[in-house]
């Protein structure tokens, strides 16, 4: 289709074990972020990458977590040695442009359950 | 210390009347706001936004207010219908750090 798209939809694993986040952006957005949503919280701003670079990596919670993006496109979200607290929705969106005045698109995000 | 608040976790709206979302923030250096409406197992979609240098916007049943003085703006749906049930986001843009903020989104139950 022509959204964003995150792959898997769920993900269950046990505590200790890494996992990797997919998404895929619109075709030609130059923008693509990562948000997280725990339970009862808002959207809380993980990463961004502007092509391939990611100017901004305050949002990161520590330094088990990373994101890459190649070819302006497809970007992964590990997280390595995962904890209970982990446990949340991971959205991703992408933009034609960084910020700026204008809506980001969101994927459907990805469940992640940490046992 | 959040910088956008939807002090509303829940909203239920009689099917037809008005739904009013409301979204206060603290920093005068916000430059737009935006709205989302999330559906269970979606991502957020773009609903409507507003500048900084206007007071209201409107699109077809959505109209958002914005009150710089009182740093606070609202979400009028009017009439709602069943299918405005849905969890809804504030958002603002910062110019200075170029970033957007969200709100923990409120829940809008539409009854029939």
């Amino acid at each position: 289709g022509a959204g964003v798209s995150q792959s898997p939809s769920n993900k269950v694993t046990e505590k200790g074990k890494d996992v990797e986040l997919r998404c895929d952006p619109i075709s030609g957005h130059t923008a693509l972020y990562w948000y997280r949503q725990s339970l009862g919280q808002g959207l809380e701003f993980l990463i961004y990458f502007q092509g391939n670079s990611a100017p901004d990596k305050s949002g990161l919670p520590s330094d088990r977590f990373s994101a890459e993006r190649t070819g302006g496109s497809v970007s992964t979200l590990t997280i390595q040695r995962t904890q209970q607290e982990d446990s949340a929705v991971y959205l991703c969106a992408s933009s034609p442009q960084v910020w700026g005045n204008q809506p980001q698109h969101f994927g459907d995000g990805t469940r992640l359950s940490i046992l | 210390d959040q910088q956008v608040k939807q002090n509303s976790p829940s909203l239920s709206v009689q099917e037809g009347r008005i739904s009013i979302l409301n979204c206060d923030y603290t920093n005068s250096m916000f430059d737009y706001f935006l709205w989302y409406k999330k559906y269970p197992a979606e991502g957020p979609t773009f609903l409507i936004s507003i500048s900084s240098i206007k007071d209201k916007n409107e699109d077809g049943r959505f109209t958002v207010f914005l009150n710089k003085s009182a740093k606070h703006l609202s979400l009028h749906i009017v009439p709602s219908q069943p299918g405005d049930s849905a969890v809804y986001f504030c958002a603002a843009h910062l110019n200075r750090d170029d970033k957007i903020i969200f709100g923990k989104g409120t829940r809008l139950h539409i009854l029939p």
